[in-house]
């Protein structure tokens, strides 16, 4: 079955940065974009980008545009965010997230359980 | 952006109650919009897709429904596995936006 497991969460301090990735097992993950989704404590969801299936193509909300950087290793399985100049209201929950869209749009499919990020001094 | 609204934020039921959930788009999506449960300590998991497709494993007492820019989520015969706060979505393009979410809770 498809498995997504998360990992690089933690505390960091305002300014600072810190690098997510996900795993991903039970399907073919060159063939599939990818998303994270983040989630802040007792608060609902936020996309927070997307890549395609070759890493050719990324997209990124306002919120992180110029500061976060989507990657994936397709040899690895893996996808990453390089996050940086984090603030304090990225602290969050970030999922990883499976895309099964067509047509040009978007399906944010199977999620894996999340990673914990926390921005404080 | 397209602006997702969800109401209501919460709803108290009963096992055995029908509930709907509204999520109004502010333009049109067509029929890209997905449904979510997520419960707490857990990550959301997908019900509906395409306004109105039940993923593959999901019971059928979820049903989805468009009218225009204005999409229901009704749950029929609420079970207590149904306790959980759902989301919609819309998937027609980026950036990808939510509701609220809904809590249901139990009366």
């Amino acid at each position: 079955q498809v498995q997504l497991v998360e990992s690089g969460g933690g505390v960091v301090q305002p300014g600072g940065s810190l690098r997510l990735s996900c795993v991903v097992s039970g399907f073919t993950f060159n063939n599939d974009g990818m998303h994270w989704v983040r989630q802040a404590p007792g608060k609902g969801l936020e996309w927070v980008a997307f890549i395609g299936y070759d890493g050719r193509k990324t997209y990124y909300a306002d919120s992180v545009k110029g500061r976060f950087t989507i990657s994936r290793d397709n040899s690895r399985n893996t996808l990453h965010v390089q996050m940086d100049r984090l603030r304090a209201e990225d602290t969050a929950i970030y999922y990883c997230v499976t895309d099964r869209g067509n047509s040009g749009t978007y399906l944010t499919d199977t999620w894996g359980q999340g990673t914990l990020v926390t921005v404080s001094s | 952006d397209v602006q997702m609204t969800q109401s209501p934020s919460s709803v108290s039921a009963s096992v055995g109650d029908r509930v709907t959930i509204s999520c109004r788009a502010s333009q049109g999506i067509s029929f890209w919009l997905a449904w979510y449960q997520q419960k707490p300590g857990k990550a959301p998991k997908l019900l509906i897709y395409e306004a109105s497709s039940l993923r593959r494993g999901v019971p059928s007492r979820f049903s989805g429904s468009v009218t225009g820019t204005e999409f229901t989520l009704t749950i029929s015969n609420l079970q207590p596995e149904d306790f959980a706060t759902y989301y919609c979505q819309q998937t027609n393009s980026l950036p990808l936006t939510f509701g609220g979410g809904t809590k249901v809770l139990i009366k």
